[in-house]
C-alpha cells in the first residue's frame, strides 16, 4: 500500500562533495537555533548551534549560516561523507528565551552516494 | 559522561496496559522534556520540566499521558491505559540553563 507519513525533502550528494543543508524558522524573535543529527534508530544529536547576534558559525567540517533577514538557517557540511548519511533538523528557541522550549523543523534528509 | 539514559529502550505490549517508560537526565541539568516522534507527525515536543516543575503540558496528547519529576535525576512517562496509535519512538532530553537540548536513546514502544 502506499506509504503515508511526512515527506521529507531528500538532498543526495556524493562522498566528498559540500552539503548545503536549508532551514526556514518560523519566529522571528526566536534567539537561539541548533541543528541535529538523527541516524537511523537513534536519538537527534546536537551538531552546532548559533546565537542570533552571529550570521556565521563553524565547527568541525561544518558550519551554520543565520540570515534573520529572511528567516532562513543553513547548514554546510564539507567534504561529505557516507557516515554523515542521517536526517538533519534544525531547532529554534522560542521567546521567551528563558523556557528551553525548542520548535523543531521537520527534517531533511541526507543520503551520501559512495 | 553517561548521556542521558531511558528505559527500556524496546516496550511492546498490548493495548489497554500501562505503559512507563523511565529516563535519567545528565547529572547537572535543570531541564527535562520528554517527545515523541513518527512517521505522521514528527517529532512533537509533550511535556517539559524546569528545576522539576512541569512548565508546559500542552502537547500532551490526552488524559491518558502523564508524566513525573519526582527528583532532578529521574523522570517517568505513563500512558494509561494504551493504544495502538501509542506506537511511537518516545525521546528524552535534558539542558543545563535552557540551552541545547541532549537526546537519549529514546523508547521504542508498539502497542499491539
Amino acid at each position: 500500500g502506499e506509504s503515508v507519513g511526512l515527506h521529507l525533502p531528500t538532498l543526495s550528494v556524493q562522498e566528498g562533495d559540500n552539503s548545503i543543508i536549508n532551514c526556514a524558522y518560523s519566529n522571528s524573535a526566536s534567539d537561539y537555533f541548533i541543528w541535529y543529527k538523527q541516524e537511523s534508530g537513534k536519538g537527534p544529536q546536537f551538531i552546532i548551534d548559533i546565537r542570533s547576534n552571529m550570521d556565521k558559525r563553524q565547527g568541525q567540517r561544518v558550519t551554520v549560516l543565520l540570515n534573520k533577514t529572511v528567516k532562513h538557517l543553513s547548514l554546510q557540511i564539507a567534504a561529505t561523507q557516507p557516515g554523515d548519511s542521517a536526517v538533519y533538523f534544525c531547532a529554534e528557541n522560542t521567546p521567551p528565551s528563558n523556557t528551553g522550549k525548542l520548535i523543531f523543523g521537520q527534517g531533511t534528509t541526507l543520503q551520501v552516494k559512495p | 559522561d553517561a548521556g542521558v539514559i531511558q528505559s527500556p529502550r524496546h516496550e511492546v505490549t498490548e493495548m489497554g496496559q500501562e505503559v512507563t517508560l523511565r529516563c535519567k537526565p545528565i547529572s547537572g541539568h535543570n531541564s527535562l522534556f520528554w517527545y515523541r516522534q513518527t512517521m505522521m507527525r514528527g517529532l512533537e515536543l509533550l511535556i517539559y520540566f524546569n528545576n522539576n516543575v512541569p512548565i508546559d503540558d500542552s502537547g500532551m496528547p490526552e488524559d491518558r499521558f502523564s508524566a513525573k519529576m519526582p527528583n532532578a535525576s529521574f523522570s517517568t512517562l505513563k500512558i494509561q491505559p494504551s493504544e495502538p496509535r501509542d506506537s511511537a519512538v518516545y525521546f528524552c532530553a535534558s539542558s543545563r540553563n535552557q540551552e541545547t537540548q541532549y537526546f537519549g536513546p529514546g523508547t521504542r514502544l508498539l502497542v499491539l
